[in-house]
């Protein structure tokens, strides 16, 4: 079955620090695979989205995520993360219905 | 550019009643998805439609329909409401199919 898990709830770094969020997914083949971003009371945010080529992805905002087929994941990285990093992030697969994973919510602390 | 716009923002609504959700996609993006998210569930895919055909429709009762106008307008409609159904909704606009590019803000449904 194809299933996306973002294993992590919630994760909580300070600001200037680094992060990488998770994603592992479940798929017949190889998707198309995005992250989102949602700021409270807001729709989604595409940060980045991989389709084939290059496994590394640059994405929005200073984000940068990698596919590894060997571990079908797609984990998003920033460097630096700034307080209006906080929000929740999505990693959604798929080609023609997309499937989210249940998301991230990033803490930032000051 | 306008972003994608959907209408009504909130909307209450009691069991039974059927509602109506309007989706305008950016100018020239022939490709509007719906999602549900809730709490519980998550984001789910609800369907797409790309130039007035349905291309792609999520695991949903045939409670929830949709459909498309000649101008990319699209609005979804849920009939016979039950609780289960408060959620929020959001659309999005794309270029080309199964590849969710720009969301709106959402219509937050409440079940009453």
């Amino acid at each position: 079955a194809q299933s996306v898990t973002q294993p992590d709830i919630h994760i909580t770094v300070s600001e200037g620090a680094s992060l990488e969020l998770r994603c592992n997914y479940s798929y017949g083949a190889t998707p198309y695979l995005f992250w989102y971003v949602q700021s409270p009371g807001q729709g989604l945010q595409l940060l980045l989205k991989y389709f084939s080529g290059d496994t590394l992805v640059q994405g929005i905002k200073g984000f940068e995520a990698e596919f590894k087929r060997s571990q079908s994941s797609f984990n998003l990285r920033k460097p630096s993360v700034h307080w209006s990093d906080a929000a929740e992030y999505f990693c959604a697969v798929g080609q023609d219905k997309i499937i989210f994973g249940k998301g991230t919510r990033l803490h930032i602390l000051p | 550019k306008a972003g994608v716009t959907q209408t009504p923002r909130y909307l209450i609504k009691t069991r039974g009643q059927q509602v109506t959700l309007s989706c305008s996609p950016i100018s020239g993006h022939r490709s509007v998805s719906w999602y549900q998210q809730t709490p519980g569930q998550g984001l789910q895919f609800l369907f797409e439609y790309f130039s007035e055909t349905q291309r792609n429709k999520g695991n949903f009762p045939g409670r929830f329909s949709g459909r498309q106008f000649s101008n990319s307008r699209s609005e979804m409609n849920v009939s016979t409401l039950e609780l289960g159904d408060s959620a929020l909704y959001l659309c999005a606009s794309s270029d080309r199919t199964g590849q969710p590019q720009h969301f709106g803000d959402g219509t937050r449904l409440s079940i009453l």
